[in-house]
């Protein structure tokens, strides 16, 4: 069965600190690795991810996908406190347009 | 450009009752998803439609139905409500099946009471 296994659940850092989020996947066929930042509603879309070892940069926001560990990680610098959200760390299949959730990552900065 | 829209926002609803949600994707998308969100968890995949096609349908039950009209809008339906069906459902849309990122629209709050 499909699955995506984020860690941690939870984090709590302060202001500025370096946070690095972690995304492991079992995706059939994968076609690519998604990264959402969702905080009350609607997730919205930060990065996507189809070949390894390139990354893909936006601001402080920054993934790496390694296709062969099957893994990603999510990095924010500097963080601030407007980055206080869920991350949710998803896998594409070729087979079908699905998209498969891991639990996500709550994380809270102080300020 | 508007987003991805669902209406209503909020719903209330009693044990056995139905319930219509309904969705216009991004204008020129023709793929639509939906997704229920339970508390504390990721959205779990309900279904997918494509040119009003189903094209993919995750582990619901058959209480679940959608479809998908000519102008790409699409309505969920859930029948005969149990209390586990209270979360957060979100539709996303992208261009084409199979084409990725999708986005997603702020989704329906229903709860059961």
């Amino acid at each position: 069965e499909d699955k995506v296994v984020q860690s941690p659940l939870s984090l709590v850092v302060h202001e500025g600190d370096t946070v690095t989020l972690n995304c492991s996947y079992e995706v059939t066929n994968f076609r690519s690795l998604l990264w959402y930042k969702q905080e009350k509603k609607a997730p919205t879309f930060l990065f996507m991810l189809t070949s390894s070892g390139i990354e893909k940069k936006s601001g402080r926001l920054s993934s790496i996908l390694d296709k062969k560990e099957l893994f990603s990680i999510l990095n924010i610098t500097a963080t601030q406190t407007g980055d206080s959200a869920v991350y949710l760390c998803a896998g594409a299949s070729n087979r079908d347009d699905k998209i498969i959730f891991g639990k996500g990552t709550r994380l809270h900065i102080l300020p | 450009d508007a987003g991805v829209t669902q209406s209503p926002t909020h719903l209330i609803k009693t044990r056995g009752q139905h319930v219509t949600l309904r969705c216009s994707p991004i204008s020129g998308h023709k793929s639509v998803s939906w997704y229920q969100q339970v508390l504390g968890q990721g959205p779990q995949f309900i279904f997918q439609y494509y040119e009003k096609e189903e094209r993919g349908r995750g582990n619901f039950p058959d209480r679940f139905s959608a479809r998908q009209f000519p102008n790409y809008s699409s309505e969920l339906n859930v029948n005969a409500l149990l209390l586990g069906d209270s979360a957060l459902y979100l539709c996303a849309s992208s261009l084409v099946w199979g084409n990725q990122p999708q986005h997603f629209g702020d989704g329906t709050r229903l709860s059961i009471l």
